[in-house]
């Protein structure tokens, strides 16, 4: 297995609390990716970092913010977390060239 | 905008059966990269098979192949000796780069019976 390691991999969490999900690897490669994946969806793309303190916006970014200060952990941040986040985030790593590796995910459940 | 569209959301095969799963796509790209991911009930996304446009000859990783045609936009999954471990979702994803963002279906979820 690729080296990636998601925390916490199960949270509950109440409307309106800030939520942080962390995502660590080993591997030293420089692309990073956060995906929540939800029924009829697929899994879509919510940030992404191509070095350290270089990030961008995914598809779905709105309501989720992100940070990248080393090269082998990336932080999504819900800043107000909301029933609409509940879901299954996954980090992604990818080396140069070559395909992306995931974590195990983290089920989110806002009540 | 690139997409991905998987428009078979459930199948079933029988054990040693084989079965093929479908998926076209939308780019204006030449050159691209595509994969299929199998998601089993671990929930742990596990790359089956990648396939660059370039090359025309069709992946093959033991009893999974891919038939891609690249003018029809289409990339299907061939699963030959069907086992029950491969009873899982499955993901076709697209990317313009190896190292780009994937874009992903909305899967097909196997069922592979005794």
């Amino acid at each position: 297995d690729a080296g990636i390691t998601q925390s916490p991999r199960h949270k509950v969490t109440e409307t309106g609390t800030p939520v942080t999900l962390r995502c660590h690897q080993t591997e030293n490669h420089r692309y990073m990716y956060w995906y929540r994946q939800d029924p009829g969806h697929g899994l879509r793309l919510i940030h992404y970092s191509y070095g350290v303190k270089d990030t961008d916006k995914g598809e779905v970014s709105d309501g989720y913010s992100v940070s990248r200060s080393k090269t082998e952990d990336f932080l999504l941040t819900l800043e107000s977390a909301t029933s609409s986040q509940t879901s299954v985030y996954f980090c992604a790593i990818s080396p140069q060239d070559t395909e992306a590796f995931f974590g195990q995910g983290t089920r989110l459940t806002v009540v | 905008a690139q997409t991905v569209t998987q428009s078979q959301p459930e199948m079933s095969v029988q054990e040693a059966e084989t079965v093929t799963l479908s998926c076209t796509y939308d780019t204006s790209e030449s050159n691209y990269y595509l994969f299929w991911y199998k998601q089993p009930p671990s929930r742990q996304m596990i790359l089956v098979i990648r396939q660059e446009a370039y090359k025309q000859q069709n992946a093959t990783e033991n009893r999974f192949s891919v038939n891609f045609q690249k003018a029809a936009k289409s990339f299907s999954l061939k699963i030959s000796d069907s086992q029950l471990g491969d009873t899982a979702m499955y993901f076709c994803a697209f990317t313009p780069r190896a190292t780009d963002k994937l874009i992903f279906g909305t899967g097909t979820r196997l069922q592979v019976f005794p």
